[in-house]
């Protein structure tokens, strides 16, 4: 059964990079499979950000691509999120999330906040 | 634009069933979507992916209170006998033309 974990800082400076990693266990990053990025502003729906194949190759969101590089590490077994020139508005708990289509597992999300 | 629509709130006593609808954007009907459940204050868990002709594959340990079914650009899922630990927000999600996370707003599922 496979199971994802989100670390990173919880707390970030406005102006400055969020980066956060995604643990995967019980399943590899190099069989197959997109690995996503998805987050839940206090109080707000869901938004996907982006996802990675292991092999580098990626598609962003629309909304955040021209800030957000999303990462696969083979040897570690991860994933990464970086988001770039970060405001308020980027408060939200992040989830990491496998799946080709559907997202069939979650992890249990990191809360980050954007504040001075 | 692939879009979904849900609507806001849905509410049913203990013990009797409920109906949330997820409505796919014009030109989109053929889609099939994902339903999750997030119950209050923890993440996202999947439920089923639904297809357009109604059938549909539950993730592992999901109860058989739970299913889908499909009506042109109209997908449910239906919820019978209700719990208190049905009590959640659900989500539809879909995908395609290199979006892979496309969203409803979420249904907030009430047990009187």
């Amino acid at each position: 059964q496979v199971q994802l974990q989100e670390s990173g800082p919880g707390l970030v400076t406005p102006s400055e990079t969020l980066s956060l990693t995604c643990t995967i266990s019980g399943d590899s990053i190099s069989i197959t499979n997109w690995w996503s990025w998805v987050r839940q502003a206090p109080g707000k729906g869901l938004e996907w950000i982006g996802e990675v194949y292991h092999n580098g190759n990626t598609n962003y969101s629309p909304s955040l691509k021209s800030r957000v590089t999303i990462s696969a590490d083979t040897s570690r077994n991860q994933f990464s999120l970086r988001l770039t020139s970060v405001t308020a508005a980027d408060t939200a708990v992040y989830y990491c999330a496998r799946g080709d289509a559907e997202f069939d597992s979650w992890g249990p999300g990191t809360l980050v906040i954007v504040s001075s | 634009q692939l879009a979904l629509t849900q609507s806001p709130s849905a509410s049913a006593s203990l013990g009797a069933s409920v109906n949330v609808t997820c409505t796919l954007s014009s030109g989109h009907s053929t889609y099939a979507i994902a339903w999750h459940q997030q119950q209050p204050e923890k993440g996202p868990r999947f439920l089923m992916k639904l297809k357009s002709d109604g059938t549909y594959t539950k993730g592992g340990g999901i109860p058989d209170r739970f299913s889908g079914s499909s009506s042109g650009a109209e997908r449910y899922l239906t919820i019978s006998r209700l719990q208190s630990e049905d009590e959640a927000d659900y989500y539809c999600q879909t995908w395609g033309a290199g979006l892979q996370g496309v969203f409803g707003g979420g249904t907030k599922v009430t047990v009187l």
